[in-house]
């Protein structure tokens, strides 16, 4: 089982790059790591997914250093609608089983004008 | 829309009633999931559903919940003789193929129970 570790909160402004780091000591060879988001009143959005090194789409980027106990998220030019609970997930592809679905409390990320 | 959908969006019961809350994930999706999240914490998986049978039913909390999906696509999670714990926003999600493809959720059910 690979416990994940968060921040429980982060502030930070406008226009800011923002990096949330979340911890997995214990990550097994087979596992990725994802990263969901969620604003209140909604269900949690898929962001990224990554396996090792650094991964990148349209709205973020993920960095795995070489011993994979942990990534980083990481959001550039952030705006209000940011402010966001953010969700680090360990698991795998196949046989992960309720491992792999464990959300934990997540990092509230607020941003300020 | 496309997206997953879940009914009714808000259901408010009486201690020792039983509920029945419907998902519908996006079509071709092989893949169904139920959580619960209570306030201030992070959606707590209950099951999973591949196609028609459970993988794994291990996060439901006891035999009072049970969840079917008979045809492989729509499900329905069943409480019976709920309790004001089983308060909380109930989430759907679906997605493509393996338990640990992207996830899409739905905008969840409400469940009070007075």
């Amino acid at each position: 089982l690979a416990k994940t570790t968060q921040p429980i909160s982060m502030d930070s402004y406008e226009g800011q790059e923002v990096n949330i780091t979340c911890s997995h000591n214990n990550i097994a060879t087979n596992d990725y790591i994802t990263w969901y988001q969620q604003f209140p009143s909604q269900g949690p959005r898929f962001i990224i997914q990554g396996y090792k090194t650094k991964v990148t789409n349209e709205v973020a980027s993920l960095f795995i250093p070489a011993d994979r106990k942990s990534s980083t998220l990481s959001l550039p030019r952030v705006s209000l609608s940011d402010t966001a609970v953010y969700y680090c997930l360990v698991g795998a592809y196949s046989g992960g089983g309720a491992d792999g679905l464990t959300f934990g409390k997540g990092t509230h990320l607020i941003i300020q004008p | 829309g496309a997206g997953v959908s879940q009914t009714p969006s808000n259901k408010v019961t009486e201690k020792g009633k039983y509920v029945e809350l419907r998902c519908d994930p996006i079509s071709g999706h092989t893949a169904l999931y139920w959580y619960r999240q209570s306030l201030g914490q992070g959606p707590e998986f209950l099951i999973y559903f591949q196609g028609t049978g459970a993988a794994d039913d291990s996060g439901l909390p006891n035999d009072r919940f049970f969840a079917v999906r008979p045809e492989g696509s729509v499900s329905t999670l069943k409480i019976q003789r709920t309790e004001r714990g089983d308060s909380a926003v109930y989430l759907c999600a679906s997605s493509p193929g393996l338990a640990f493809n992207e996830q899409f959720f739905g905008p969840g059910t409400r469940l009070t129970v007075l």
